[in-house]
């Protein structure tokens, strides 16, 4: 089983909402990435995480607060958002080395995405 | 720095003609790895392959290959018979050895529209 599911699928919110973006992966991949995908731009990396710990916060604005409750499941909350902010955001799961958590060398599988619109 | 081209911005091809998109990468590791995604109008990135930098053999999976020439540092893939099923956007991708380093760096990508 290669997937990594996303939810909701679509997400339309006001700038003083707050709302999370959900994501799961059963693959037994212990490193998770949160990526944010513009318009016909390649993705670009978010956050990183490997065994439930953060180890890459790419300067993201602090609105948006990655959460990882367990080795499955990687959560993204949303607060005060721009209508900037308004992109795919993708998922994405790996293997991770065992000792050292590093994910060099390995493929990302990827989620379908939320196409989130801030308003 | 790690950097990847896809020079080819956008291209269009006939039903059953084969195509051939480009991949020209930069890094100063001797241990890499590369990738080649396809992203369809769905959004998911679907994985194709992955190479590491000391496996040059070419790959083939049916009427996919990929051709791997460090020598040019060059990782391009080829659709043979091409099909309305493959119209999307391919990305290249670079990873290098360490951890510290960005995990996938992507090229902005190829669109690919076959055309029925």
């Amino acid at each position: 089983d290669t997937e990594v599911t996303q939810t909701p699928k679509h997400l339309v919110m006001g700038m003083t909402n707050k709302k999370s973006l959900k994501c799961e992966q059963h693959m037994g991949h212990r490193a998770m990435y949160w990526y944010k995908q513009k318009a016909k731009k390649p993705p670009e990396l978010m956050f990183v995480y490997s065994y439930e710990k953060l180890s890459i916060n790419e300067s993201v604005p602090s609105r948006f607060s990655p959460e990882c409750p367990n080795s499955s499941l990687l959560n993204l909350h949303l607060h005060a958002l721009q209508p900037e902010d308004s992109a795919l955001y993708l998922c994405a799961s790996s293997q991770a080395a065992g000792t050292s958590g590093s994910w060099e060398g390995y493929e990302q599988y990827f989620g379908p995405g939320t196409r989130l619109t801030v308003t | 720095a790690q950097k990847v081209t896809q020079a080819q911005t956008e291209i269009s091809v006939v039903e059953k003609e084969d195509v051939t998109l480009d991949c020209v990468y930069e890094t100063r590791d001797t241990t890499y790895y590369l990738f080649w995604y396809k992203q369809p109008p769905s959004g998911e990135l679907v994985f194709l392959i992955r190479r590491n930098s000391f496996d040059e053999q070419n790959e083939i999976s049916g009427r996919y290959s990929w051709n791997f020439q460090k020598s040019t540092s060059s990782f391009n893939f080829t659709i043979t018979a091409s099909q309305v099923v493959d119209s999307a956007v391919y990305f290249c991708a670079l990873s290098e050895s360490y951890s510290g380093n960005t995990p996938l760096v992507f090229g902005k990508g190829t669109r690919l529209s076959v055309i029925a």
